[in-house]
């Protein structure tokens, strides 16, 4: 199976910070990358797919970037509501696989 | 919008069955478009995804693949999820998620199932 490693596994910031998330995969993967966020006690919201396309409803602070084996989440100006777990995930090759979180914190 | 819940027992033996139920609103499992999927978490650790049905079958995670079987009840638009010979490491968050084959666009809010006798 295809391994993704998230860097950093957390992330002090603040409010307005321009925070990056990288995902690296184990092996080429083109652009079957998804980004996702999780609240506690919450399903996971989409906000990324095919490693660039922002979800319908996602605010456009949010931005995905890459192909192969690296990729990062940006956004741009953290807002309140988006401290929270975020996870990659790839679906170029089965089984699916995630990456094991990057939990961004105050 | 598409509403996915996940249902069934909180505490399972080791060694007996898992069996759990996603009911489905706004949309049908019986849909050709979409796939439908299992996915979990245990406590403080990444996601993992199980397995999934679709019209034309299922797939399955190899790491689970002989314990693990996917069904769909059109008549009560659900799918369920069955576990067998399950330890104390299938204790986890189990979410339902709904996808295309490739990202899950919705989910459940997941439920807890702990093994231990």
């Amino acid at each position: 199976a295809i391994q993704l490693t998230q860097s950093p596994s957390s992330l002090p910031a603040s409010v307005g910070d321009r925070v990056t998330i990288t995902c690296r995969a184990s092996q080429g993967i083109r652009s079957a990358l998804a980004w996702y966020q999780q609240k506690p006690g919450k399903g996971l919201k989409v906000l990324i797919y095919d490693a660039s396309s922002l979800e319908s409803g996602v605010p456009s602070r949010f931005s995905g970037s890459g192909s192969g084996t690296d990729f990062t989440l940006t956004i741009s100006s953290l807002q309140p509501e988006d401290f929270a777990t975020y996870y990659c995930q790839q679906y170029n090759s089965h089984p699916d696989t995630f990456g094991q979180g990057t939990k961004l914190e105050i | 919008q598409v509403q996915l819940q996940e249902s069934g027992p909180g505490l399972v033996k080791p060694s007996q069955t898992l069996s759990l139920t996603c009911s489905v609103s706004g949309g049908s499992v019986s849909s050709g478009s979409y796939y439908w999927s299992w996915i979990r978490q245990p406590a403080g650790k990444g996601l993992e995804w199980i397995g999934r049905i679709y019209t034309s079958g299922t797939t399955y995670n190899p790491s689970l693949n002989s314990r693990v079987t996917i069904s769909v009840d059109t008549s009560k638009n659900q799918f369920s999820l069955k576990l067998s010979s399950v330890t104390a490491a299938d204790t986890a968050v189990y979410y339902c998620a709904r996808d295309q084959g490739d990202h899950f666009q919705h989910w459940g809010r997941g439920t807890l199932v702990t093994v231990s006798s």
